[in-house]
């Protein structure tokens, strides 16, 4: 069992938007500001999408998008392209230098 | 541009110690910016962290892999490297070596960016007799 929890699964056409939700508790997503995402495309390491909960690092399209309410973060993919079909993980700072908790990962699939 | 490359055996037995290294180019483990990590993730699932190195030493583990875990980091080779005692099949995973930011502040503080920007290709390493 994963500590934040996400959909096992998403998916949307081309063009569309989709939003992945990832739930914490107030001990890490509730209680800090960095959240991260990352992308993994099959056979491949993750890649870091977005940090600070709503960061994104150089390269990354402005339509991929972050943010948090609460104990939930949630990562918006706009004008889905057929190159954002992956899995997609959160992780949260956790406390007690505890560097990073992860989702159990959600499936993107553009139809 | 930081790379990262992990190395080791791809097969250990139950009960033995699971050893790794992770060469870091493009960058240097004696630098104050980044902390050096482990994360792994089992075939099908999802990922863990398992600890992070800064080059001062200063070494965070995973509490619940902690007692099994060791993290060196050793700068002349620019390499960290990654021991786990007494592995079982749990322990089948590709092992992943990322980075952590850290950013130094006016006040000489070491601030951790926690989010792992850099990542190597991962191995993958199988536990069975």
């Amino acid at each position: 069992q994963s500590a934040l929890t996400q959909p096992r699964s998403v998916s949307g056409s081309p063009g569309q938007s989709v939003t992945i939700s990832c739930t914490g508790t107030s001990t890490d997503v509730g209680d800090y500001n960095y959240v991260s995402w990352y992308q993994q495309h099959p056979g491949k390491a993750p890649k870091l999408m977005i940090y600070d909960v709503s960061k994104r690092p150089s390269g990354v399209p402005d339509r991929f998008s972050g943010s948090k309410s609460g104990n939930t973060a949630s990562l918006t993919i706009s004008g889905l392209q057929a190159e954002d079909e992956a899995d997609y993980y959160c992780c949260s700072y956790a406390g007690s230098y505890t560097f990073g908790v992860f989702g159990g990962g959600t499936k993107l699939t553009v139809l | 541009q930081l790379q990262l490359q992990e190395s080791g055996p791809g097969l250990v037995k139950p009960s033995e110690t699971l050893s790794l290294t992770c060469t870091v180019s493009g960058g240097s483990t004696s630098s104050s910016s980044h902390y050096w990590g482990w994360i792994r993730q089992p075939p099908g699932k999802g990922l863990e962290w398992i600890g992070s190195i800064y080059y001062s030493g200063s070494t965070y583990y995973n509490p619940s892999l902690k007692s099994r875990v060791t993290i060196s980091v050793d700068t002349s080779k620019n390499q960290i490297s990654l021991k786990l005692s007494s592995v079982t099949a749990a322990d089948t995973a590709v092992y992943y070596c990322a980075s952590t930011p850290v950013t130094v502040t006016v006040f000489s503080l070491h601030q951790i960016e926690y989010y792992f920007d850099y990542w190597g290709q991962g191995t993958l390493v199988t536990v069975s007799s």
